[in-house]
């Protein structure tokens, strides 16, 4: 149990197709994070909210689209994606960004477009 | 610029052998150090930080690391590794973000490195 949720764990989607991640932690905490983390490749920061205001996009591309209604939940989602999106998603809570709180990590999304 | 450096990709290691796995950092500022697992099929998970005080920092799992500020080192070490502890180790920083004016902390992991104790 880590506290912080995510669903689905698998994912199989077209690249045509329209899906949205959810995230959900169970912590208190007020920021939260999406990550992208690829075979062989660093781990990727996409997005971060804190306090449910979005206070970093990496230069993420826009078929990709973040949502954050309140600090407990966030969802990503998904439209028209290509084939190197293909990756695990893995969404984050810490207590906030104002000090050099640990970050809790759910298990993630495992993403495969078709 | 900021950077966390795991130069092992891979550590291979005989069960109940010593274990240690490096990371060094490069920061101009005052950093905090993460050390996270990931076991297949799973997100990260904690394993141990320094925040400040003692340079010798033990977590879970038998884990343990040491902050060296000289030579910018956070290594992780085991005295006697389990074939359970075989999974994938991330280092990361905490610093204060310069681009912001708010306080606001950001972190950078490091590439990973795939501890694989054989039996």
């Amino acid at each position: 149990e880590t506290g912080v949720t995510q669903t689905p764990r698998h994912l199989v989607m077209g690249m045509t197709n329209k899906k949205s991640l959810k995230c959900e932690q169970h912590l208190g905490h007020n920021a939260m994070y999406w990550y992208k983390q690829s075979a062989k490749k660093p781990l990727e920061l996409m997005f971060v909210y804190n306090f449910k205001e979005q206070t970093e996009n990496n230069s993420v591309p826009s078929r990709f689209s973040p949502e954050c209604p309140n600090s407990s939940h966030l969802f990503l989602h998904l439209h028209t994606l290509q084939p190197e999106d293909s990756a695990l998603y893995l969404c984050a809570s810490s207590q906030d960004r104002a000090a050099a709180w640990p970050q809790h990590f759910g298990d993630g999304t495992r993403l495969s477009i078709l | 610029a900021q950077s966390v450096t795991q130069l092992d990709s891979q550590v291979p290691v005989f069960e109940e052998a010593p274990v240690e796995l490096r990371c060094n950092y490069s920061s101009s500022v005052s950093v905090y150090l993460f050390w996270y697992v990931q076991y297949p099929n799973q997100g990260l998970q904690l394993l141990l930080k320094y925040l400040s005080g003692s340079t010798l920092v033990k977590g879970i799992n038998g884990f343990e690391a040491e902050f060296n500020k000289s030579q910018t080192s956070f290594h992780l070490r085991k005295p006697s590794v389990h074939i359970s502890d075989t999974a994938e180790y991330f280092c990361a920083v905490s610093l204060n973000d310069p681009r912001t004016t708010s306080g606001t902390y950001k972190y950078i992991f490091g590439t990973g490195t795939r501890l694989k104790v054989l039996a």
